[in-house]
């Protein structure tokens, strides 16, 4: 099984910043890697499919990179509804796992 | 755009049986993985089971095999999960998701499983 390990676990970031989020794997995915946001209360979005692929609506501001085993989700110019758990996905073999997640808050 | 509705989660004693259903609005259902994926509760998200587009493979993580079934019927558009033997871990919300091109992109709201005596 491959393991995601994202760091840090909380990020507290003013509005307008920049936030990287990191998502490390055991073994290599090579670029099978996606980004989901999830909101209190509510199901995960994706954001970022196959490590640098932009989800249909979302905003350039969220932007992936990484191969292999180091991962980065790049949101630049944070605005307020940012706010929210960030979770990294790896598809590259069975079984699909997530990471255990990154809390962004903004200040 | 598509909707996926999710059904059947309710309280259910340890050891006890039950059913998921997960409906999906689109005409792409037939052509489409589906996925199920859950979150404990306070708890990350993780993947319980994918089915192949007819039906014919299906994935499971190791912490349910043998106790879950994943299935579905393209002629309904609907996925189903049966979940047997259910322990308080399992207490989950469980959402099913469409795969498109090999990622769970369409994600229903959810339906909540607690399992308690």
């Amino acid at each position: 099984e491959i393991v995601l390990t994202q760091s840090p676990g909380t990020l507290s970031v003013s509005p307008g910043e920049r936030a990287a989020l990191s998502c490390r794997a055991s073994q290599t995915v090579i670029n099978f890697l996606s980004w989901y946001q999830q909101k209190p209360g509510q199901a995960p979005r994706l954001l970022i499919y196959d490590a640098s692929n932009r989800a249909t609506g979302i905003p350039a501001r969220f932007s992936g990179s990484g191969s292999g085993t180091d991962f980065t989700l790049t949101i630049s110019s944070l605005e307020p509804e940012d706010s929210a758990v960030y979770y990294c996905q790896q598809r590259s073999s069975w079984p699909i796992t997530f990471g255990q997640g990154t809390r962004l808050e903004i200040k | 755009e598509v909707q996926l509705l999710e059904s059947g989660g309710t309280l259910v004693h340890p050891g006890g049986s039950l059913r998921l259903s997960c409906e999906v609005s689109t005409f792409t259902f037939n052509n489409s993985a589906m996925t199920w994926v859950r979150q404990g509760p306070g708890k990350g998200l993780e993947w319980v089971s994918t089915i192949g587009s007819n039906g014919g493979k299906t994935y499971y993580a190791d912490s349910v095999k043998g106790r879950f079934t994943t299935t579905r019927d393209n002629s309904k558009n609907t996925l189903y999960l049966q979940m047997s033997s259910l322990r308080a871990d399992d207490t989950a919300i469980y959402y099913c998701a469409q795969r498109v091109l090999g990622v769970e992109r369409d994600w229903g709201q959810g339906t909540l499983v607690t399992v308690a005596s």
